[in-house]
């Protein structure tokens, strides 16, 4: 079956300008999560959406960032006045129910703010 | 402090020698363990994962992986590699039913010669 989707796989805006990032998680998967992957360091914990309940946003630097899922499947993240240092690759994984289920991710989108 | 840490930044082995990745943690709580592969432009795979049981563990691609708690390790191997094993390889440990607030280290890049 089809994998974690992700759009546009190359971004590059400059800053200020806001983006949106996309994705489509596997079909019949509750959990979806989005992370920040820079260069030189580890991969970075920005949101996670299970279900109907509430997401948890304790990842997001800050508030120019946000993301909404609609219908409990395509997840969008959007970064508002966008700056240098949120150049990174932004990953989208999905999992089933079950917080220790294997993570399956997306090939990820590649920010590039000029 | 809760950390993951792989000391090899970079590996450079021949094809069909063995393979040893390390990974060493700290964590507060009972570990869940796991190991993930990314190869360029991908997004990162589960190559195995550790919970509980038989503390060597057999995962995708012929890899295996041995959890010692003396020594608070997780070490990758396997015993004979394939140019297509050439990847960034990522170790993260989290604790039962937080996958979203898994610990992940800055990653191993292996590169194989012919």
């Amino acid at each position: 079956g089809a994998g974690v989707s992700q759009s546009p796989s190359n971004k590059v805006t400059e800053k200020g300008k806001d983006v949106e990032l996309r994705c489509d998680p596997i079909s019949g998967h509750t959990a979806l999560y989005w992370y920040r992957q820079s260069l030189g360091q580890g991969l970075e914990f920005l949101i996670y959406f299970q279900g109907n309940s509430a997401p948890d946003k304790s990842g997001l630097p800050s508030d120019r960032f946000s993301a909404e899922r609609t219908g409990g499947s395509v997840s969008t993240l959007t970064i508002q006045r966008t700056q240098q240092e949120d150049s990174a690759v932004y990953l989208c994984a999905s999992s089933l129910l079950g917080e220790n289920s294997p993570l399956h991710f997306g090939n990820g989108t590649r920010l590039t703010v000029t | 402090a809760q950390s993951v840490t792989q000391p090899d930044i970079h590996i450079t082995v021949s094809e069909g020698a063995s393979l040893e990745l390390r990974c060493n943690y700290s964590y507060g709580a009972t570990p869940y363990l796991f190991w993930y592969v990314q190869s360029p432009g991908q997004g990162l795979q589960l190559l195995l994962k550790y919970f509980s049981g038989d503390t060597l563990v057999q995962g995708i691609k012929g890899f295996e992986a041995e959890f010692k708690r003396s020594q608070s390790s997780f070490n990758l191997r396997k015993p004979s590699v394939h140019w297509s094993d050439a990847a960034e390889y990522f170790c993260a440990v989290g604790s039962a039913g937080n996958n979203r607030k898994l610990i992940w280290g800055l990653g191993t890049s292996l590169a194989v010669n012919p």
